[in-house]
């Protein structure tokens, strides 16, 4: 295991509805990640979170909303979502987001299916 | 614009036999490159890095990556492929965000590796 935790590891919405992910890290990191990995494509980067702060949106659309309540949690809240949005959402943890070199740990992520 | 290629959606190779993983990059600057793993079910999972020093780098699982600067490539290498080494495998190129605030990995698009037994 990673020390990376992501639930539910599978969700089916329909457009007019609201869910949320969780990610959970017990590795005492310092930054967090939501990525967007899609069949053939490279992974998005979404957001940065450092120490519960935002510090990078990707221009990212408003139905996602992430939350950073401390620095071992990390949600991303989804609501009227389309169906170019269906792909697996990755959770990942870093020591600090300032260096190059670092290492990023990896979730199993989410499958997110959208009627 | 600064990015990733692998050119390669898919490589197949028998076991026993040596497997090469292409990646390309295009930056500016010193580029810092990495290798990660993505089993079936599974996130992602880091590999090896180049960051500076000896052009051949080695990593877990007896996989290893070169970095040609000439070439601007950083190919991923094995001499001898497992059944079990069957995976998606990502090239990245971490960067400096605008202002320095925060690191930011570029991904490329992935190649499966499916090893025959």
């Amino acid at each position: 295991e990673t020390g990376v935790t992501q639930t539910p590891r599978h969700l089916v919405m329909g457009m007019t509805n609201k869910k949320s992910l969780k990610c959970e890290q017990h590795l005492g990191h310092n930054a967090m990640y939501w990525y967007k990995q899609s069949a053939k494509k490279p992974l998005e980067l979404m957001f940065v979170y450092s120490l519960e702060e935002r510090v990078e949106n990707n221009s990212v659309p408003s139905r996602f909303s992430p939350e950073c309540p401390n620095s071992s949690h990390l949600f991303l809240h989804l609501h009227t979502l389309q169906p170019e949005d269906s792909a697996l959402y990755l959770c990942a943890s870093s020591q600090d987001v300032g260096g190059r070199n670092e290492k990023l740990f990896f979730g199993s992520g989410t499958q997110l299916s959208v009627l | 614009a600064q990015s990733v290629a692998q050119p390669e959606d898919q490589v197949n190779v028998a076991e026993g036999n040596p497997l090469t993983v292409k990646c390309t990059y295009s930056v500016s600057g010193n580029p810092y490159l990495f290798w990660y793993v993505q089993y079936p079910n599974r996130g992602l999972q880091f590999l090896l890095k180049y960051i500076t020093g000896d052009n051949l780098v080695k990593g877990s699982y007896g996989f290893e990556a070169e970095f040609n600067k000439s070439q601007t490539s950083f190919h991923l290498k094995k001499p001898s492929a497992l059944v079990s080494d069957s995976a998606l495998y990502f090239c990245a190129v971490s960067l400096w965000a605008k202002g320095g605030a925060t690191n930011k990995l570029i991904f490329g698009t992935g190649t499966l590796l499916a090893v025959q037994p």
